[in-house]
């Protein structure tokens, strides 16, 4: 397997600010990890596709300019909301692909939850 | 574009009965079909993938290209069962790392 952390697992922010998630893989280099984000009671939809020493890629509908994603080593990866708003609380996971021959297993760090006020 | 359906958001049934979780996917190639689960507190985690087709918890899946389905099955339910069960789908590996569609998931209760 491997092991994936976030931090914080909460934070509340005030409307305005711009908060910074970590992604870290502990056992392992990382060279491409995923960011999601889940509303309450909704499923996991991908926002972007983060690889290292390249710009993220980002799904049809997520702001590059506000959802900022850095990866700039094999194990960290970062995900900034810039001039956060209310209804950019959710619960955002991170998650990191593993190879193993031809085929990539994902696995999932535990989640931050953000409440901007 | 590919989808995944879940048909049912909840989903319970009484400890020992047979328990069925449905997944239908649509997607133009050939794809890789996974079971996610998520128990109470804890982070989403890999049950089971279609390509290896082994028992894993006394899950088993089946994938029915003609139904495109992927339905996920334990004879004999049991209490630590209890979880949100997510199916996902990804394109059919390739060396590379592949994105994954969700499915709205199912929450599964089993009843003492």
């Amino acid at each position: 397997g491997a092991v994936v952390s976030q931090h914080p697992s909460w934070v509340i922010c005030k409307s305005g600010t711009s908060v910074k998630i970590e992604c870290r893989s502990l056992d392992f280099q990382a060279t491409t990890m995923f960011w999601y984000r889940q509303f309450p009671k909704q499923s996991l939809m991908l926002m972007a596709t983060s690889n290292e020493g390249s710009k993220a890629t980002y799904e049809q509908g997520v702001e590059k300019d506000k959802f900022l994603i850095n990866h700039a080593s094999l194990t960290l990866s970062t995900l900034t909301v810039t001039s956060a708003h209310p209804e950019d609380s959710s619960f955002y996971i991170c998650s990191v692909s593993r190879l193993a021959g031809v085929a990539d297993t994902q696995y999932f760090g535990p989640g931050t939850r953000l409440t901007v006020l | 574009a590919q989808r995944v359906t879940q048909p049912e958001k909840l989903l319970s049934v009484f400890k020992g009965a047979p328990v069925e979780l449905k997944c239908n996917y649509s997607y133009s190639g050939s794809p890789e079909l996974f079971w996610y689960v998520q128990y109470s507190r804890q982070r989403l985690q890999l049950l089971l993938r279609h390509i290896s087709r082994e028992s894993i918890k006394g899950f088993t899946a089946d994938l029915n290209k003609g139904e495109t389905s992927f339905h996920l099955k334990k004879p004999f339910a049991q209490e630590e069962d209890s979880a949100m069960y997510y199916c996902a789908l990804s394109p059919r590996a390739s060396g590379s790392a592949r994105q994954l569609t969700f499915g709205s998931g199912t929450q599964l209760t089993v009843l003492p």
